[in-house]
């Protein structure tokens, strides 16, 4: 089955420390997305990488990084200099052109 | 600054009848429209997309109007079921924007009471 993985779904980390969430696809897809939902919000945009070895800022991506060493990867750390890191946190991908973003199932983080 | 708003953040409706989402955008630049719908703790499902060289789009139960003079966008669910009890986001995304980024409204949590 094709689709987006994104693992683990929750995850505890206390505060100061750094956390990696993965997210992996088998849609062949060019682009790759990162998104935060925060409760009673929308979406905002972390990261996104249109092809595999660049990545470009989104409109919240202070205290995060990305990296896209593979088309199917594109893992997310969440730094220990992300002020508010509770929340929860969608990998999205597309093909090409104008296409909805296809989204996984989401990690769900939580700082303590 | 919000480019794109969902005045409504929730709505409720009888199983059957029709459910309309609103969706408002100030960015004349955008040209692509979707909607998502989201259940708790999960990813956003891709629901319907309209082209701004439409004014109306439809699959099944769920139509997207269109009205780029107003800048404005709606979905209508036709009946809704209780299945349909979920927060439904509206995206919009701008040619020539780098990524073909989506920007999303804040949300509309649609209750559809059997």
């Amino acid at each position: 089955d094709g689709g987006i993985t994104q693992s683990p779904k929750y995850l505890f980390r206390k505060e100061g420390q750094n956390v990696t969430l993965s997210c992996e696809q088998n849609l062949n897809h060019d682009a790759m997305y990162w998104y935060r939902q925060d409760p009673g919000q929308g979406l905002r945009l972390i990261y996104y990488s249109q092809i595999v070895n660049d990545f470009q800022k989104g409109d919240i991506a202070e205290g995060y990084s990305v990296s896209r060493e593979k088309k199917e990867s594109f893992p997310l750390t969440v730094t220990s200099a992300q002020k508010n890191p509770t929340a929860f946190y969608l990998c999205a991908s597309k093909l090409s052109g104008r296409q909805p973003i296809l989204f996984g199932q989401g990690t769900r983080l939580t700082v303590v | 600054d919000q480019q794109v708003k969902q005045n409504s953040p929730s709505l409720s409706v009888q199983e059957g009848r029709i459910s309309i989402l609103n969706c408002d955008y100030t960015n004349s630049m955008f040209d692509y429209f979707l909607w998502y719908k989201k259940y708790p703790a999960e990813g956003p499902t891709f629901l319907i997309s309209i082209s701004s060289i439409k004014d109306k789009n439809e699959d099944g139960r769920f139509t997207v109007f269109l009205n780029k003079s107003a800048k404005h966008l709606s979905l209508h669910i036709v009946p809704s079921q209780p299945g349909d009890s979920a927060v439904y986001f509206c995206a919009a995304s701008a040619r020539g924007a780098a990524g073909n980024k989506l920007t999303f409204g804040g949300g509309t949590r649609v209750l559809v009471k059997p």
